[in-house]
């Protein structure tokens, strides 16, 4: 059974650009989540996939888009990158109608 | 609405000595809750989920908590800490989305770090 996993690992970009990170979910699993953390804080919830369509949604910007594939892969997408937007992204895995969630090992992102 | 509150944002214990990280919940509804653990520069990795059965849950790498409805509590305990148990412990809570068909988001305390010394 292969776990969550994400790329890339690390990324720089400078504020005004745009980034896409990447995702693929557990084996079997067709719903994906997308955490934002702050150095020292704890997750924030970004939004959900599933079904190949926007689930919910967390307190962020409309510049903070996604997309989920036939093969519950995803992408998170940020545009006009800000300063604050610098942080752990995370994405995480499930089974719908199942709680657990399951993550990868996260992207860190950085805006200079 | 949901939440959960970790009363410490460090806990430092010596090795081979018991862990207490303890978090309360806010809940309209039976919560289903879950301690997650976060090793530096990586992802975070589920330790134990509470979901309505038995109070007591055991988790992984000796890890156990107990809900306590009355007390709104959902602490997270080890006997006896190990090295490597140094990390940084999350309290979750999950909280349904109106939303069909999909699971919950789950909402995150500020996390504890957790310091073992030797």
């Amino acid at each position: 059974e292969t776990g969550v996993t994400q790329s890339p690992t690390h990324l720089i970009k400078t504020r005004g650009q745009q980034v896409t990170l990447r995702c693929s979910s557990q084996s079997g699993h067709n719903t994906v989540s997308w955490y934002q953390q702050a150095l020292g804080q704890g997750p924030q919830f970004i939004f959900q996939y599933y079904r190949e369509e926007e689930n919910g949604r967390g307190n962020f910007p409309p510049r903070f888009s996604g997309l989920q594939f036939p093969n519950y892969s995803s992408e998170l997408n940020v545009n006009a990158l800000e300063l604050d937007d610098s942080a752990l992204y995370l994405c995480a895995s499930s089974l719908s109608g199942k709680e657990t969630q399951y993550f990868g090992p996260g992207t860190r992102l950085l805006v200079l | 609405a949901q939440s959960v509150t970790q009363l410490d944002s460090h806990v430092s214990v010596s090795e081979g000595t018991p862990v207490l990280l303890r978090c309360n919940y806010s809940s309209s509804y039976s919560p289903s809750l879950f301690w997650y653990v976060q090793h530096p520069n990586k992802g975070l990795q589920l330790l134990l989920k509470y979901t309505s059965a038995a109070t007591l849950v055991k988790g992984i790498n000796g890890f156990e908590a107990e809900f306590k409805k009355s007390e709104t509590s959902f602490h997270l305990t080890k006997p006896s800490a190990h090295m490597s148990d140094a990390a940084e412990y999350f309290c979750v809570v999950s909280d349904a989305m109106n939303y069909g068909g999909a699971t919950n988001k789950l909402i995150f305390g500020t996390g504890t770090l957790l310091a073992v010394q030797p």
